[in-house]
């Protein structure tokens, strides 16, 4: 079975430009959370999206959103980007919303110069 | 208080030896925790989650919680170079009405042949 994958695996952008990031979870796992992991602040809850709907939102700011498709798979757009948006961006997938069993994709390296 | 706290520094234990983390949450309403696993430059693995107060044993790992005290902790027996890696520590919490998981920051173990 594979696994989560995300693309892209690196991306380098300047302050104000926006991104896109993608998910996709592993066959049959319906909900998809994202995370953003610093040092400083380790790893933090962005949202989590189950059958197309945002389920749960952590603590954010809006410039920060996400959708997910009819196939399960998913986007995080951040918008006008800051330089501490540069993160390690990682999806993990479940079958059902309650986190009991989350499988992490390796993560999409995000660089804001 | 922070939601999820893992306040050692790195761990150093010799091959062997037994390694022991400890987590401490602060939402007294959670029911589910969460140990993952994190080598340098990858993404989170879940090592083990356990709901009830007491010892769950998998393995060489065994997760130990005690609800009253808001306590959780992982002991690693005979530990191999291959556990040198990051641990951590996550609390399912829907203390701010989102269903998420909180993690800790994480605790380095290293594994000294």
């Amino acid at each position: 079975k594979a696994g989560v994958t995300q693309t892209p695996r690196y991306l380098i952008k300047t302050r104000g430009q926006q991104v896109t990031l993608s998910c996709s979870p592993i066959s049959g796992h319906r909900s998809v959370s994202w995370y953003q992991q610093t040092p400083g602040q380790g790893l933090q809850f962005l949202f989590e999206y189950f059958s197309e709907t945002q389920r749960n939102k952590g603590n954010f700011p809006g410039r920060f959103s996400g959708r997910q498709f009819s196939n399960s798979r998913s986007e995080m757009n951040v918008s006008t980007l800051e330089l501490g948006d540069s993160a390690l961006y990682l999806c993990a997938s479940s079958l059902s919303a309650s986190y009991n069993e989350q499988f992490f994709g390796p993560g999409t390296r995000l660089t804001v110069l | 208080q922070k939601e999820v706290e893992q306040n050692s520094g790195p761990l150093s234990v010799p091959e062997g030896a037994i390694a022991s983390l400890n987590c401490t949450y602060s939402d007294r309403g959670s029911q589910s925790f969460f140990w993952y696993r994190q080598y340098s430059g990858k993404s989170p693995e879940l090592i083990m989650f356990i709901y009830s107060n007491g010892d769950k044993e998998d393995g060489r790992f065994t997760a130990q919680l005690n609800k009253a005290s808001q306590y959780v902790s992982l002991l690693i027996r005979d530990s191999q170079p291959s556990d040198s890696a990051t641990y951590l520590c996550a609390v399912k919490t829907a203390k701010d009405g989102n269903n998420r998981l909180a993690f800790g920051k994480g605790n380095q173990v290293v594994v000294i042949p």
